[in-house]
This record gives structure tokens, C-alpha cells and sequence, in this order.
């Protein structure tokens, strides 16, 4: 079955720049979406079709594709961004999620 | 503002069914794509299908043999079911929207955990 691919986890500095790489074979095809989900919450949708940001997420958040890999950078990382990321495709008609990156600020 | 809000048993026994409902307020559940999405502890997230705004719906393959996801138009509620539960369906269960199909998911609602335990 078709998989997308994160790191487990990630740790950055405050201030410093957090990439998170999400590797599918079918991404070259597909556009990605990137979530955010703090502890106990739901989560929320910060990039879609690979690069674009919904109204009121910071500009410090952006998304990029290549190939079959998309990536999320959080530039200038501050400590409210600590939370676990999840990158989402399609397979067909199904949503298939990453196994979710959880980004340390420390 | 959309709003969604799941509602259901939050204990289920194993081998009975799963009935859960997604209350929408904000918007029509005659528009757009509309899906149950699942997160066992600790775990990442799964979709589980949608309906969308024709009634027709669309499973992940790996659970289509137990779900059924419909709609009722009077109430803006949509349901899902899932028979013959184990305790591997136990997890946090999200209805979101998707207002394209197969595009991303911009609204979530605040999630409801059902247990499956005897």
C-alpha cells in the first residue's frame, strides 16, 4: 500500500530553521497538505497544495515540493510551534497521512 | 464560521458496532466532501471515508468491509458506522471538511475517543 514517509522526530532551536521532510512515490502527481496538532487538539491545516498557507497561519510557515518529496520549513521557530506535523496526499480516492513528525524547540 | 461537532458512545464492545455522528453548523452538508478520520493513542492519523455532497461515498480499502458513512440532509448531521470492532479501532475519531475532493482538509472537529472494551 502507498506510504508517505517523515522523520519520527525533529529538534530545533529557538529562532532557527525546522525542516520537515514527508517522501511518497506518487507526490510528483499529488499535491501535499501539512497539519499541525498540538497536544490534545485537533489538528489544523497549515500549507495545501504543496505551498499555499489558509488565512492566519504565520508567514514563518511555508511548504515546498520537489520531485517526490515535500517539505515544511518553519523559519525563525519559536517554542508555541513545539507539536507533532503530518504531511497528506492522495492515493486514488484515498487520504493517505504521514506517520508524523514531532518537532522539538528546545 | 463552519463548525463540527462528533458525538457518539465513547465505550464500545468488542465484536459490536461503532456508531458515531458529525453535526455540521456553518454549512451545508449538501456541499463539499465530508469524512471520518481516526487517531489511535499515540498514533498518527487514518482516514477512514467520506460522503460527499451527492450521497455517494468512498472508503479506505483497508476498512471498507466494515464502514458505512451516510448522511441526513434535515438534521446536517453525517454518521459513521463501523461493525465487528476490536480493540484496534479504539482511537480519537475527527470529522472534517473537504471542499474539493481529494484536496485538503480545513476544518476538523474537536474529536471524540471511543473505547473499545468489554
Amino acid at each position: 500500500s502507498y506510504e508517505l514517509t517523515q522523520p519520527p522526530s525533529v529538534s530545533v532551536s529557538p529562532g532557527q530553521t525546522a525542516s520537515i521532510l514527508c517522501s511518497g512515490d506518487k507526490l510528483g502527481e499529488k499535491y501535499a497538505s501539512w497539519y499541525q496538532q498540538k497536544p490534545g487538539q485537533s489538528p489544523v491545516l497549515i500549507i495545501y497544495q504543496n505551498t499555499k498557507r489558509p488565512s492566519g497561519i504565520p508567514e514563518r510557515f511555508s511548504g515546498s515540493k520537489s520531485g517526490r518529496t515535500a517539505t515544511l520549513t518553519i523559519s525563525v521557530t519559536q517554542t508555541m510551534d513545539e507539536a507533532d506535523y503530518y504531511c497528506q496526499s492522495w492515493d486514488g480516492s484515498t487520504a493517505i497521512f504521514g506517520g508524523g513528525t514531532k518537532l522539538t524547540v528546545l | 464560521q463552519v463548525q463540527l461537532q462528533e458525538s457518539g458512545p465513547g465505550l464500545v464492545k468488542p465484536s459490536e458496532t461503532l456508531s458515531l455522528t458529525c453535526t455540521v453548523s456553518g454549512d451545508s452538508i449538501n456541499r463539499y466532501y465530508w469524512s471520518w478520520i481516526r487517531q489511535p493513542p499515540g498514533k498518527a492519523l487514518e482516514w477512514i471515508g467520506f460522503i460527499y455532497y451527492s450521497g455517494n461515498t468512498y472508503y479506505n480499502p483497508s476498512l471498507k468491509s466494515r464502514v458505512t458513512i451516510s448522511k441526513d440532509t434535515s438534521k446536517n448531521q453525517f454518521s459513521l458506522k463501523l461493525k465487528s470492532v476490536t480493540a484496534a479501532d479504539t482511537a480519537i475519531y475527527y470529522c472534517a471538511r473537504d471542499k474539493g475532493g481529494q484536496n485538503w482538509f480545513d476544518t476538523w472537529g474537536q474529536g471524540t475517543l471511543v473505547t473499545v472494551s468489554s
